[in-house]
């Protein structure tokens, strides 16, 4: 199932290099969200977008910035990445038809390292 | 602010038998969604099974089925005829409504669970 595609799906970077994680799908949702999961920590909320022109913070949004660039495709990018920015990066999707339940639905998750 | 408790970090089946995973949540709310997400070795993130905090009835789906006590703020998830294919970190989820700002899913730290053959 490629509904949610994410890209790279692993990545190591240096302290201090910006890099750019992008997700898209085809599920035809109009919601995206970005969360990164720490061992021991769960998920944890870092930006999301109810649709194009809606962009909201999250629990954990510094040291991180968004583009949605289109319906189908958000972006979440570190611009100067430092180590306790290495863990893993989800990208999910919900439907606004879905209510009230507005069930999320994930992407693979990227694996970001940063030394 | 909403929590969400997963107390055991770890648990154990026979292959075939059954076992309850357990949650449990903090919320003054009276309206609100449930969720369990298993996590396999993959990494993927899957639904498992869904709880709307309105409806008294049980959510079931084929082996997965739920324990929703409202009034203990309860939640844990039952697996039945345990399979090797369901080891994995699963995770409990809350969230609020209304469909804004609050959307966001609030996750407990997860258990790990492993079946042996």
């Amino acid at each position: 199932d490629a509904d949610v595609t994410q890209t790279p799906r692993n990545r190591i970077t240096k302290t201090g290099k910006r890099i750019m994680l992008e997700c898209s799908q085809t599920k035809g949702h109009d919601r995206m969200y970005w969360y990164r999961q720490d061992p021991g920590l769960g998920l944890r909320l870092i930006y999301y977008s109810f649709d194009v022109k809606d962009i909201n913070k999250g629990e954990i949004s510094d040291g991180y910035s968004v583009s949605r660039q289109a319906q189908a495709k958000f972006s979440l990018s570190l611009e100067s990445a430092i180590p306790n920015q290495t863990a893993l990066y989800f990208c999910a999707t919900s439907d606004w038809r879905d209510r009230p339940t507005d069930t999320q639905y994930f992407g693979p998750g990227t694996r970001l390292t940063v030394l | 602010a909403q929590t969400v408790t997963q107390s055991q970090p770890e648990m154990s089946v026979q292959e075939a038998e059954t076992v309850t995973l357990s949650c449990t949540y903090d919320t003054s709310e009276s309206d609100y969604y449930l969720f369990w997400y298993k996590q396999p070795p993959s990494r993927q993130m899957i639904l498992v099974i869904r709880q709307e905090a309105y409806k008294q009835q049980n959510a079931t789906e084929n082996r997965f089925s739920v324990n929703f006590q409202k009034a203990a703020k309860s939640f844990s998830l039952k697996i039945s005829d345990s399979q090797l294919g369901d080891a994995a970190m699963y995770f409990c989820a809350y969230r609020s409504p209304p469909l804004g700002a609050n959307s966001k899913l609030t996750f407990g730290k997860g258990i790990t669970l492993s079946v042996r053959p």
